[in-house]
């Protein structure tokens, strides 16, 4: 098992423009989100999704959209960049039952936008 | 609003000086508390979760316990492979999903 995967690892935008980060997993997980990480700051979730084509708003989901057309995916669409959007984004998974609630990350996408 | 608080921010230690930090949380009924491990440029690793007060899991060097308003991770004996930020994150009884996660303790054991 690969577990979650993310691509790109860095990413370097300049304002305005419009990218997808990529997240996939491999453990059939139902549960899946988008986190990003700040200094000082604790992970905010942006987006998440209990399953193929349900998503749902985080705690900071402005400037971003999310799509979940097949269990494994999960992009991250940043539409028009800003540099308050510069940080390091991670993709995380779980089983919507047992397994302890243990959630899996992914290795994280460093983003600046200039 | 549920609200995690970890202590302190920073933790110098000596190997072999053992040591606990601290989350303190305000939820409305806990569902889980989660602690992780991330190390620099790294996703955060699962370590532990505590379900209810009294509650106590351990590995390796560190061992997890719970109370009704905090959690601490204490770490015995360590050694210079333990040092990276510890997080932690608690799960709210009404939300299905949703993590809050405290800003973390950034830990370094030296030789």
């Amino acid at each position: 098992n690969a577990g979650v995967t993310q691509t790109p690892k860095f990413q370097v935008l300049k304002t305005g423009q419009s990218m997808t980060l990529q997240c996939a997993q491999d453990m059939n997980h139902e549960y899946m989100s988008w986190y990003r990480q700040d200094p000082g700051m604790g992970l905010r979730l942006i987006h998440y999704s209990v399953g193929a084509g349900i998503t749902d708003q985080g705690e900071v989901p402005n400037g971003y959209n999310v799509s979940r057309s097949t269990t494994e995916d999960f992009p991250l669409r940043l539409l028009s960049a800003a540099p308050s959007q510069t940080s390091v984004y991670f993709c995380a998974s779980r089983a919507s039952q047992g397994a302890f609630y243990e959630q899996y990350f992914g290795p994280g996408t460093r983003l600046t936008v200039t | 609003e549920d609200q995690v608080t970890q202590s302190p921010e920073a933790l110098r230690l000596q190997e072999g000086e053992s040591s606990s930090l601290n989350c303190s949380y305000t939820v409305s009924g806990l569902r889980g508390l989660f602690w992780y491990r991330q190390d620099p440029g790294k996703g955060p690793e699962f370590l532990f979760t505590l379900y209810s007060a009294g509650e106590e899991k351990e590995k390796e060097r560190l061992k997890a316990t719970l109370t009704k308003k905090e959690s601490f991770l204490h770490i015995t004996a360590p050694k210079p492979e333990d040092s990276a930020t510890y997080l932690c994150a608690v799960q709210a009884g009404g939300s299905n999903y949703k993590l809050t996660f405290g800003k973390g303790t950034l830990l370094t054991v030296n030789p």
